[in-house]
């Protein structure tokens, strides 16, 4: 079975650009999850998805970033303006049916590494 | 609030040698979950280890072993007989379903581990 899947790897972007970063979940997963690494913060979730239905963005940080989830195999995290500040390792992840199912485990993709100059 | 603690930004341990790695959180609720991951230079995330908070028994993994000592509220990492692969920077976490709907995953900081030869 295929993982997490996450594009692009590797992304250069100059301030004030957009940035799209996509990820396709693992087939039959219900939820989907954005993380952000920085060495300062390290590993913040941004916003998760029950269904395709955004459940907890509190962890966007501004405006500048949205997410969504138009069906069940494909999430984006738009990032509009960039700004060099947000350079850093974006994680999708995806889990099956959680409710107070505390043992699933995340099934991370290989991440998305943005660098904003 | 919840919150997960590990204290050890860097450990050394000596090939084939047992490393102990430090993990303490936070929760007021009597079910929640942790994992320990690990994240070799490569950058992706893998799934190491599960421990529920109702469970009798200490988690086992191979040569990965959970020491959960709930009153304490620690879940220490125990690798046994390093190797050269175990390099990698290690992140325990922690679901509390309670607080959300479905239960996000919060990370430690991270403690970064070398096996020397």
């Amino acid at each position: 079975d295929a993982g997490v899947i996450q594009s692009p790897r590797h992304e250069v972007t100059e301030m004030g650009q957009e940035v799209t970063l996509r990820c396709k979940p693992i087939s039959g997963h219900d939820y989907l999850f954005w993380y952000r690494q920085t060495m300062m913060r390290g590993l913040e979730l941004l916003i998760y998805f029950n269904n395709n239905v955004p459940i907890d963005d509190s962890g966007m940080p501004e405006d500048r970033f949205s997410a969504k989830m138009p069906n069940a195999s494909f999430s984006t995290l738009k990032i509009q303006p960039s700004e060099p500040r947000d350079s850093a390792v974006y994680f999708c992840a995806s889990s099956l049916a959680l409710g107070y199912a505390t043992n699933e485990k995340l099934f991370f993709g290989s991440g998305t590494q943005l660098s904003v100059l | 609030a919840q919150k997960i603690t590990q204290t050890q930004p860097g450990m050394f341990v000596q090939e084939k040698e047992a490393v102990t790695l430090d993990c303490t959180y936070d929760t007021s609720d009597p079910s929640y979950g942790l994992f320990w991951y690990k994240q070799p230079s490569s950058g992706e995330m893998i799934f190491l280890i599960y421990q529920g908070s109702y469970d009798q028994q200490n988690a086992t993994e191979g040569r990965y072993s959970l020491n959960f000592q709930k009153a304490r509220k620690s879940a220490n990492l125990v690798i046994s007989a390093s190797q050269l692969g175990d390099s990698a920077m290690y992140f325990c976490a922690m679901r509390d379903p309670l607080y959300n709907q479905g239960g996000k995953l919060i990370f430690g900081q991270g403690t970064e581990l070398s096996v020397k030869p």
